[in-house]
Order: structure tokens, then C-alpha cells, then sequence
């Protein structure tokens, strides 16, 4: 089965542009999370989405928004870049089975803001 | 502030030894917690989810928990220079909707 999808894997930027993310979840997942992951600290949550609907956000302005696509997929945008906004941002899709839920993180896109 | 704290290492092991990773959690009412590996340049891979007091154990990995404690381990057994890796441990704190992790600790295995 495959695996979690992003898309691009690496991007440049220059400050004050727009950026748009993709994740596609594994198949029969309906939860998307976003997070930002800067070097040499853990991931730092944005949000999550479940049928669509956000169900969690982080501690990010409101440049950050995200939404998710009947077909489970996602998209994560990040308006007026700033030098600070580059990183590595991961999409994890999760499954709930038995009140359990676990993430499972794609490959993620480096972003790169000049 | 919700938190999860982990050494930074690096903790330096020798092929074949015993590492152990410690992950101390704020939030007393969480239910999950994870083990996540990233290799550099790479995204985290889940290694072990843990829900319960007590020890689980996958192959050479034994996750153990102690929420009275708020303490979370992993122990990897007969370490390989491939363990070589940052550990990440991740505390889910508002159950599915986020998970907090902690910095890290790095983990080199000496051959």
C-alpha cells in the first residue's frame, strides 16, 4: 500500500510570496495533520482536518491555513513568507481503530524562503 | 504550557549495548504516546505507540510507560550502527487532534 504523499519535495521562495502544499493521506485514512518541523527541533503542530472539517490548530498565525478535499486530500497554504517559514513541513495521515489513533508522517516538503 | 522534554544527547552507545531513551510529558490526562525515529533529511517513521502503564515490547524495541510518573522510555536492544538516528518521543495531548513532541534525543551507535 502506499504510503503518505507530498507534494513538491523541495521549494525556494522569496519572502512575501505564497505557498501551496500537497498531502495525499493513505488510503482509507480520513485525517490529515500538518506540522512544521524547523532543523534541529521536534515537529510543531498546525493543524488537522477529519472529513473536512478542522478539528485542531496550533499555535500559528492566520498567514497558515489549510483545508481538506472530499477525497480525504490536503492542502496546506502559507501567505506573505517569511524568512522564519522555512522548514520542513510534514503531513501525517491517521486512522482511529479501537478509541486508538496513530499518525503515520509523509515524506514531507523542504521549504526554503530567501 | 504543554510539553514534552527529552534529552538532546548525543548518546553515544557501542554496537551490540542497550539504549535507553527517556521522554517526561506536562499534560497528566494524556492517553497516547509515541516513539517516532528520524533519520537526517528525512520524515519521522513510527517505531512503537504505547497507551498503558507497563512495558510493550516489538523485537529489540521495548516501549515503557508510567503516567503516575508522566515518564515515557524506549530501550533498544542490541543496538546496530543503523539505530543511528534522532529519537523523537510524542505525547498525544487532546486526543487525535495533536500531537506534541519533543526535541529529540540524538543516538549514535559506535561499531
Amino acid at each position: 500500500d502506499a504510503g503518505v504523499t507530498q507534494s513538491p519535495t523541495h521549494l525556494i521562495k522569496t519572502r512575501g510570496q505564497h505557498v501551496t502544499l500537497r498531502c495525499s493521506p493513505i488510503s482509507g485514512h480520513k485525517s490529515v495533520s500538518w506540522y512544521q518541523q524547523v532543523l534541529g527541533q521536534g515537529p510543531q503542530f498546525i493543524f488537522q482536518y477529519y472529513e473536512k472539517e478542522e478539528r485542531g490548530r496550533g499555535n500559528f498565525p492566520d498567514r497558515f491555513s489549510a483545508r481538506q478535499f472530499p477525497n480525504y486530500s490536503s492542502e496546506l497554504n502559507v501567505n506573505a513568507l517569511l524568512l522564519g517559514d522555512s522548514a520542513l513541513y510534514l503531513c501525517a495521515s491517521s486512522l482511529v481503530w479501537d478509541n486508538q489513533e496513530t499518525q503515520y508522517f509523509g515524506p514531507g516538503t523542504r521549504l526554503l524562503v530567501l | 504550557q504543554k510539553e514534552v522534554e527529552q534529552n538532546s544527547g548525543p548518546l553515544s552507545v557501542p554496537e551490540g549495548a542497550i539504549a535507553s531513551l527517556n521522554c517526561t510529558y506536562s499534560d497528566r490526562g494524556s492517553q497516547s504516546f509515541f516513539w517516532y525515529r528520524q533519520y537526517s533529511g528525512k520524515s519521522p517513521e513510527l517505531i512503537m505507540s504505547i497507551y498503558s502503564n507497563g512495558d510493550k515490547e516489538d523485537g529489540r524495541f521495548t516501549a515503557q510507560l508510567n503516567k503516575a510518573s508522566q515518564y515515557v522510555s524506549l530501550l533498544i536492544r542490541d543496538s546496530q550502527p543503523s539505530d543511528s538516528a534522532t529519537y523523537l518521543c510524542a505525547v498525544d495531548m487532546e486526543y487525535g487532534n495533536k500531537l506534541v513532541f519533543g526535541a529529540g534525543t540524538i543516538l549514535r551507535v559506535k561499531s
